[in-house]
Formats: structure tokens, sequence, C-alpha cells
């Protein structure tokens, strides 16, 4: 997990909630990823930033939104629009987004479940 | 523990055997492989890595082989440990645009060690 932290490790959303999950690094890194994890498929991409007060979308970002205010921390909020919540989340960082060789370091990622 | 194993290929080897996880990847732009380690319900940890210039990179016991004709990745572990039982996947890294290379996971192999 190394130097990145998620929290809660479980999290449960009522209907038309929105919930905000936590991600902080202490790795001094520039870049900061969301994914989410399905049983059977790749993690996919849902939002990234390479520096503060910037963020990209990536492949899956309906429903979701994100903030990067401080270097070392990138909330993700999963909005009521997100229909199937339920996956794990994954937060990464790297030193640098753009490249070749910055390798994603993950956290030990959140369980979110739709009650 | 979380179920991020499910619907995966599996391997089952015996304790002190040599294992081999193989990964096919997509791009052929792609110049930056990773392989993780997913343990049930922790976030994926680094492995090891090897540029696309390179065809084979050791660690301790693990070794990777990467064939660009016919884009393919493979992860070695010599002397299998339980602790090793794990989901292992690969990643590689290919240019997106706006400076930013891309990451794209695979779906990931469940180790099973015997003891």
């Amino acid at each position: 997990d190394g130097g990145i932290t998620q929290s809660p490790k479980y999290l449960f959303r009522k209907e038309g909630q929105n919930v905000t999950l936590s991600c902080e690094q202490n790795l001094n890194h520039d870049a900061m990823y969301w994914y989410r994890q399905d049983p059977g498929q790749g993690l996919r991409l849902i939002y990234y930033s390479q520096i503060v007060n910037d963020f990209q979308k990536g492949d899956i970002a309906e429903g979701y939104s994100v903030s990067r205010e401080k270097k070392e921390s990138f909330p993700l909020t999963v909005t009521s629009a997100q229909k199937n919540p339920t996956a794990f989340y994954l937060c990464a960082s790297s030193t640098r987004g753009a490249g070749r060789q910055e390798t994603q370091y993950f956290g030990p990622g959140t369980r979110l479940l739709v009650l | 523990g979380e179920s991020v194993g499910l619907h995966l290929p599996t391997l089952s080897v015996q304790e002190g055997d040599n294992s081999i996880i193989n990964c096919a990847y997509s791009n052929s732009a792609s110049d930056y492989f990773i392989w993780y380690k997913q343990e049930s319900g922790k976030g994926p940890q680094f492995i090891i890595d090897i540029r696309s210039n390179m065809d084979k990179r050791q660690g301790q016991r693990v070794t990777v082989l990467l064939n660009k004709t016919v884009k393919h990745l493979s992860l070695q572990i010599a002397a299998t440990q339980p602790g090793d039982s794990a989901v292992y996947f690969c990643a590689e890294k290919s240019p997106w645009g706006g400076g930013y290379q891309k990451v794209t996971f695979g779906t990931g192999t469940k180790l099973q060690v015997i003891p």
C-alpha cells in the first residue's frame, strides 16, 4: 500500500445518495488516479489528475466527480447518477503522469455497496 | 475476502515448482509494461516492469519476458511459495494524447499454490 491510504474500507450507499471516497498519499507524487474494479474485468480509469487543480475524465467518468485542491488528496464522489456503483474502487499515484516509466502505486481500496 | 478473483483463469501450482503466467497485450504502440500482484481484498502491488526495448528482465525470484512480435508478456515465478497465491495482472502503457501515457490493465490470472 506504501504511503497511499483510502478510507473507508467499506462504504454503503443508499438510493439517491452521493458518497465520497477518500484518497491520501504522502509520496509527494504529482499524479493521482481513480480506478474501478469489477469481477472478471481489468481496472477501468474513472478520473486522473496530473497536477493540483487539474483533472481529466477517464474511460468511465459518468456519474463520478473529483477534486484536486491539494497535492496529497484526490477524493472521489460517487453521485446518484451512477446507476451501478457497486465495485471495488482503487486510488493510485505516480511521480509524473506523462512519463513512460512512472509506475502507479495503489492504495488498499474501498468496497462500495448499495443498500 | 473480496471477490476480485471471480471468473478469472486459474493456475494451480505445487509449492516449490515454477509458475508461468501469460498476458497478451493489444497495442503495438505500448512501450512499457508492468506486472502487479493483488491479494484478496487488497490493492495491487508492483512486482516488476520492463521497457519495450528489452525482452527480458529479472528480479528476485521473478522474471518477465516480452515478445513484441506476438504482443505477449509472461511472468515467471521461481520456487513458488504459498504467499505467492494471488491474482496477477499485467498492464501496458501507451501514448494517449496531451502528454498522458494511458495504462491499460489485463483481467488477471489467479495463482493457487498447493502446499
